[in-house]
């Protein structure tokens, strides 16, 4: 069955820090894409990163990196310099060609906390 | 710049109750989704609308219907609400393809009493 798995529920670090988010996901699909989304408190999906299955090159997006290990099948979110605003849940998600409409297929979240 | 419009942003309803969600976009795109998210959950997908005049069953449809008015619009109907369908609602828009991301609403936040 298809599934993204965040097995940290809650991230600590400090301001200018760099921190690494873990997702795993589990699709026999060869073309899917890998998404990350920021939740802060105020509770909007904030889309933050994508990165395509036959995409050579890690994505990056300003301080958002992805670690994309296709053989481990992970898809780790690398924050460089950690900000006071980047306190929020990140959820890693996964759409497939093929399947329901592409819909997303969500994680359980991390919470990250930053802190001064 | 709206993106995706949902209304309201709060509810709450007494078990039996029905209403309607509402949810509408403005970036043209094709497909609609509809999303609930509970504590500990992440988002599960409920139905969706690949293009306009189809509709799907996602993970979790028992106790909802949907109504893909246009393009722009994509309603989400509880009939007789229960209890377990209390939470936050997410519509979302994207095209079709994978590389694209979905846009989504602010959310619904409704309680069932």
């Amino acid at each position: 069955a298809q599934k993204i798995t965040q097995t940290q529920p809650g991230m600590f670090v400090q301001e200018k820090e760099a921190v690494t988010l873990d997702c795993t996901y589990d699709t026999s699909d060869p073309s899917y894409g890998l998404f990350w989304y920021k939740q802060p408190s105020s509770g909007e999906m904030i889309f933050l990163i994508y990165q395509g299955s036959y995409d050579q090159q890690n994505a990056t997006e300003g301080r958002y990196s992805l670690n994309f290990q296709k053989a481990r099948k992970s898809a780790n979110l690398v924050i460089s310099a950690s900000q006071l605003g980047d306190s929020a849940m990140y959820f890693c998600a996964m759409r497939r060609a093929n399947q329901a409409g592409t819909a997303l297929i969500f994680g359980k979240g991390t919470t990250l906390s930053v802190s001064s | 710049n709206a993106g995706v419009t949902q209304t309201p942003k709060f509810q709450v309803l007494k078990t039996g109750q029905s209403m309607t969600l509402q949810c509408a976009q403005d970036m043209n795109h094709n497909s609609m989704y509809w999303y609930r998210q509970d504590p500990g959950m992440g988002l599960r997908l409920i139905y969706y609308s690949a293009s306009e005049g189809t509709t799907d069953k996602g993970e979790v449809p028992n106790g909802y219907n949907v109504s893909r008015l246009n393009k722009r619009e994509f309603s989400l109907r509880l009939e007789s609400a229960a209890p377990s369908q209390t939470s936050v609602y997410f519509c979302a828009s994207s095209e079709y393809e994978i590389n694209q991301p979905q846009h989504f609403g602010d959310g619904t936040r409704l309680s069932i009493l």
